[in-house]
C-alpha cells in the first residue's frame, strides 16, 4: 500500500502568515492527491482535489500544488478560521485510499 | 443539499457486530461510488470501505478484509457498513462520504463505534 506522510505535524502561525504543509507519498500516484481540513469534533471538509483543484466552496487562499510524490497545500493568508488539522490523501489507482498523519495548525 | 447521515453506532462487545447505515439524499445516489471512513479517538483519518454505483465492486483496507462488508441499496438511497468479529481498535467515529472525481467531496456527521468489554 501506498504511504503518505506530511509534514510538519504541527505548527504555529499568526493570521496573515503564509502557510505552507507538505505531504510526500512513498510512490508516484500523479496528480491524485486530495486534502481536507477538520476542526474539532467535525468532520472533515474538502479544500483541494486532483492536487491542485479548488472544491465547490473552499476559500480561493487555499490552493495545492505537486506531481509524483511531492505536494504542498498552501494558505496564503491564514486566517482565524483556519486553525484545525489538515490531512492529505491519496486516490491512485485502486483502493486502499490511504490519508497522512495529519498536520496541525495552530494559533501562535 | 447533499445530506449524509449515518445511524447504528454504538457500544458492543469485542467479538460482537455492529451495521451502520447511511441515509443519503440531495443527489442522485446511485450514480456515486460511495466511501466509509474512520478515525479513532484521538486519532487520524483511515479510509476503511468504498463501493461501486452499482455495487458492482467493493474494496476495503486490510484490517477489515474479512470482518466487513460494504453494501447499498440504491432504491432507499442507503449506504451500509456490516461489521462482524468487532476490534477494540475497531473502536471510532465512522464518516459516510460521498465520491466525485477520485475524492471525498460530501461527509456526513458520523457515528461512534465503542467496541469494549
Amino acid at each position: 500500500d501506498i504511504q503518505m506522510t506530511q509534514s510538519p505535524p504541527s505548527l504555529s502561525a499568526s493570521v496573515g502568515d503564509r502557510v505552507t504543509i507538505t505531504c510526500r507519498a512513498s510512490q508516484s500516484i500523479s496528480s491524485s492527491l486530495n486534502w481536507y481540513q477538520q476542526k474539532p469534533g467535525k468532520a472533515p471538509k474538502p479544500l483541494i482535489y486532483a492536487a491542485s483543484s479548488l472544491q465547490s466552496g473552499a476559500p480561493s487562499r487555499f490552493s495545492g500544488s505537486g506531481s509524483g510524490t511531492d505536494f504542498t497545500l498552501t494558505i496564503s493568508s491564514l486566517q482565524p478560521e483556519d486553525f484545525a488539522t489538515y490531512y492529505c490523501q491519496h486516490t491512485y489507482s485502486s483502493p486502499p485510499w490511504t490519508f497522512g498523519q495529519g498536520t496541525r495548525v495552530e494559533i501562535k | 443539499e447533499v445530506q449524509l447521515v449515518e445511524s447504528g453506532g454504538g457500544l458492543v462487545q469485542p467479538g460482537g457486530s455492529l451495521r451502520l447505515s447511511c441515509a443519503a439524499s440531495g443527489f442522485t445516489f446511485s450514480t456515486y461510488w460511495m466511501s466509509w471512513v474512520r478515525q479513532a479517538p484521538g486519532k487520524g483519518l483511515e479510509w476503511v470501505a468504498n463501493i461501486k454505483e452499482d455495487g458492482s465492486q467493493r474494496y476495503y483496507v486490510d484490517s477489515v478484509k474479512g470482518r466487513f462488508t460494504i453494501s447499498r441499496d440504491n432504491a432507499k438511497n442507503s449506504l451500509y457498513l456490516q461489521m462482524n468479529s468487532l476490534r477494540d481498535e475497531d473502536t471510532a467515529v465512522y464518516y459516510c462520504t460521498k465520491e466525485r472525481l477520485r475524492s471525498l467531496d460530501y461527509w456526513g456527521q458520523g457515528t461512534l463505534v465503542t467496541v469494549s468489554s
